[in-house]
């Protein structure tokens, strides 16, 4: 069974520009999550998604970040304009539904803002 | 949300037992105890969770106090390939699913 996937695998930017990110979850998850995580810390989540609807998006700073999961299969997360606090690995994870206990993590983004 | 607290790393040697303990001293009744581990440069994976009762798995053990304001993750022989940062994680169910917050975790580092 393939795992999650996640493009690119680094990233380096400069600070106020834009960056895209992207996720392909295991086939038949409905259920994919984005995460942050800064060096030292556990990852932090940025935002849920059910199909192709948003279950939680609490913790995204919606004035820089946005994310979509138009089909209810990929997602892309965007960061626009970037600061140098935004500097993390984003992991992307998936799971069948959200009452799932196990989530599947990909590699993760490893972004560096200049 | 429930908070656990974890000691910051931990050293082991290999083919021995390693215990990673996990304090959660305001769980509520209906949070799941989850664990998952993070190898160097790759996203974290689960390893085991529970509600009340002990778990066994392929991976590891996972004892939850009577009172469940502890745990207590047991790897019952270290290898190299278990050096990594665990997380003890709450997973409270909520009208959107379960939410996972995750916390510093323990670095376990196994010595040969």
């Amino acid at each position: 069974e393939a795992g999650v996937a996640q493009s690119p695998r680094y990233k380096i930017i400069e600070k106020r520009q834009s960056v895209a990110f992207w996720c392909n979850p295991i086939s038949g998850h409905a259920t994919l999550y984005w995460y942050q995580q800064i060096l030292g810390q556990g990852p932090k989540l940025l935002i849920q998604f059910q199909n192709n609807g948003v279950v939680d998006d609490s913790q995204l700073p919606k004035d820089r970040f946005s994310a979509e999961r138009l089909k209810g299969v990929d997602s892309t997360l965007k960061i626009q304009p970037a600061k140098l606090e935004d500097s993390a690995v984003y992991l992307c994870a998936s799971s069948f539904s959200t009452e799932s206990y196990e989530q599947y993590f990909g590699p993760g983004t490893r972004l560096t803002v200049t | 949300d429930a908070k656990t607290t974890q000691p910051n790393s931990m050293e082991s040697n290999e083919e021995e037992p390693v215990h990673l303990p996990c304090n959660h001293s305001t769980i509520s009744g209906t949070d799941y105890i989850h664990w998952y581990r993070q190898l160097p440069s790759q996203g974290p994976e689960y390893v085991i969770h529970g509600l009340t009762s002990n778990v066994n798995n392929r991976m590891a053990s996972l004892a939850i106090a009577e009172d469940r304001k502890s745990s207590t993750l047991i790897l019952h022989r270290a290898t190299l390939r278990d050096a990594a940062v665990y997380y003890c994680i709450l997973r409270a169910f909520n009208t959107g699913g379960f939410k996972t917050i995750f916390g510093a975790g323990t670095r376990l580092f196994v010595k040969a």
